[in-house]
């Protein structure tokens, strides 16, 4: 049964650093990885989609990595801004057609 | 615009009351999904759709009930609902199943209280 982690579960850094945010998944079959952002109280904004095939995606100041072999993928966040507080899900599209969300990491930069 | 839109967003009720939360995008999706979302277990997906009459269980599908009669529809159904079904909601679509470029978008969200 495909397993998504996030690590950390909560990251504080002070504006302006970069940072990377972490997803692991179990099972290697999946069609694509999702990361979206969520804000307190709020429904789902997609920030990148990245396909099996694929090694990265940039939206911006992120750049997601995939390496499906290893089960990881990677939110680069570029010169973080407090409006980047949120908390971070990704997703796992597997090979059952089933989606598999982590628990999220929730960041919070200081001003 | 194209969105998924869910109603009510908001939704009290008692124990038992069955209830139907809807579901529906404009965007000629096949593939449409439930999920719930609660503290320190994240999104769990209940039901999905690949298509028109085709509905398939997913990881906390006990408790709820869907159906897909129309392609754009994908209502969530809660027979007899219980506390243990306080939750948000969120229903999301997809172009299709089944491929690398299918991305997931996702409705507002639907906060439940079962008292």
């Amino acid at each position: 049964k495909q397993e998504v982690t996030q690590i950390p579960a909560a990251l504080s850094v002070p504006e302006g650093e970069n940072l990377v945010l972490n997803c692991s998944f179990t099972d290697s079959a999946i069609y694509n990885l999702q990361w979206f952002r969520q804000d307190p109280g709020k429904g789902l904004t997609s920030l990148l989609l990245i396909q099996s095939s694929q090694r990265e995606q940039t939206s911006g100041r992120l750049n997601a990595s995939l390496d499906k072999s290893s089960g990881r993928s990677t939110l680069y966040i570029a010169a973080s801004q407090p409006g980047d507080s949120a908390t971070y899900l990704c997703a796992v599209f597997d090979r059952d057609d089933k989606i598999i969300f982590g628990k999220g990491t929730r960041l919070h930069i200081l001003p | 615009e194209a969105q998924v839109t869910q109603n009510p967003r908001y939704l009290i009720t008692v124990t038992g009351k069955k209830l139907t939360v809807t579901c529906s995008q404009n965007m000629n999706h096949e593939y449409m999904s439930w999920y719930r979302q609660d503290p320190g277990l994240g999104l769990r997906q209940i039901y999905y759709s690949m298509n028109v009459e085709v509905t398939d269980k997913g990881d906390v599908p006990e408790g709820y009930k869907v159906s897909r009669k129309e392609k754009r529809n994908f209502p969530l159904i809660l027979e007899s609902p219980s506390p243990n079904q306080t939750s948000l909601y969120f229903c999301a679509s997809s172009l299709g199943a089944g491929g690398p470029f299918y991305e997931q978008y996702f409705g507002p969200g639907t906060r439940l209280t079962v008292t």
